[in-house]
């Protein structure tokens, strides 16, 4: 068990939809990140909180956001979902005690019918 | 932009066996961190063993050790007394540390290695 947490496991939703996925990171961790694993893709950074800011982004669509709150979990929102943002959702978080080692939750599998 | 490279798609090897995957990356920092991280059939990452750049030394965990030439971009992790449990995708991982923060991590396409009874 990583000790990050992500919520839900599985949300299968239709085209033109919006979900939420939600993150909660190791306890005293203030790096939150979200990756996108599909076939075409591979795994891909998407964005990267740290202590409620945004710190990178990486190959996140426009339709896609996130945010982090006080209490430093995070949810990333994607919307107008297309077919093909059917994928794998990781989050992961980290902090400068772990020597900058990002621990994964088991992640969000999205199906988009 | 950072890119990471697994030539070996899929590897096969007999229990007990000593294995290298090999990665090569690509950058113009000076500052980063190499990872090789495992996703076994549950699809958790999990973390294998991490290397920072400035280390000259070669860092081992248990079986799992690396060969790290700066020089010459290469990050290859060798897996001595292969293992039923570590039939996985085994995917090479580069991320630049500046210092408003870390970057995200930049994964390579990976390599499933299987371990043959």
């Amino acid at each position: 068990d990583s000790g990050v947490t992500q919520t839900p496991k599985h949300l299968i939703t239709a085209t033109g939809q919006r979900v939420t996925l939600r993150c909660s990171p190791r306890s005293g961790d203030l790096s939150v990140y979200w990756y996108q694993q599909s076939l075409d893709q591979g795994l891909q950074f998407l964005i990267h909180y740290y202590n409620g800011e945004e710190r990178a982004k990486g190959n996140i669509l426009e339709r896609f956001s996130a945010q982090q709150f006080p209490d430093l979990h995070s949810e990333l929102n994607l919307s107008s979902l297309e077919l093909g943002d059917s994928a794998l959702y990781f989050c992961a978080s980290s902090s400068q005690r772990t020597g900058a080692i990002q621990y994964f939750g088991a992640g969000t599998r999205l199906s988009v019918l | 932009a950072q890119t990471v490279t697994q030539s070996q798609p899929e590897m096969s090897v007999q229990e007990a066996e000593t294995v290298t995957l090999s990665c090569t990356y690509d950058t113009s920092e000076n500052n980063y961190y190499l990872f090789w991280y495992k996703q076994p059939p549950s699809r958790q990452m999990i973390l294998v063993i991490r290397q920072e750049a400035y280390k000259q030394q070669n860092a081992t965990e248990n079986r799992f050790s690396v060969n790290f030439q700066k020089a010459a971009k290469s990050f290859s992790l060798k897996i001595s007394d292969s293992q039923l449990g570590d039939t996985a995708m085994y995917f090479c991982a580069f991320m630049a540390y500046s210092g408003g923060g870390a970057d995200g991590l930049t994964f390579g396409k990976g390599t499933h290695l299987i371990i043959q009874p």
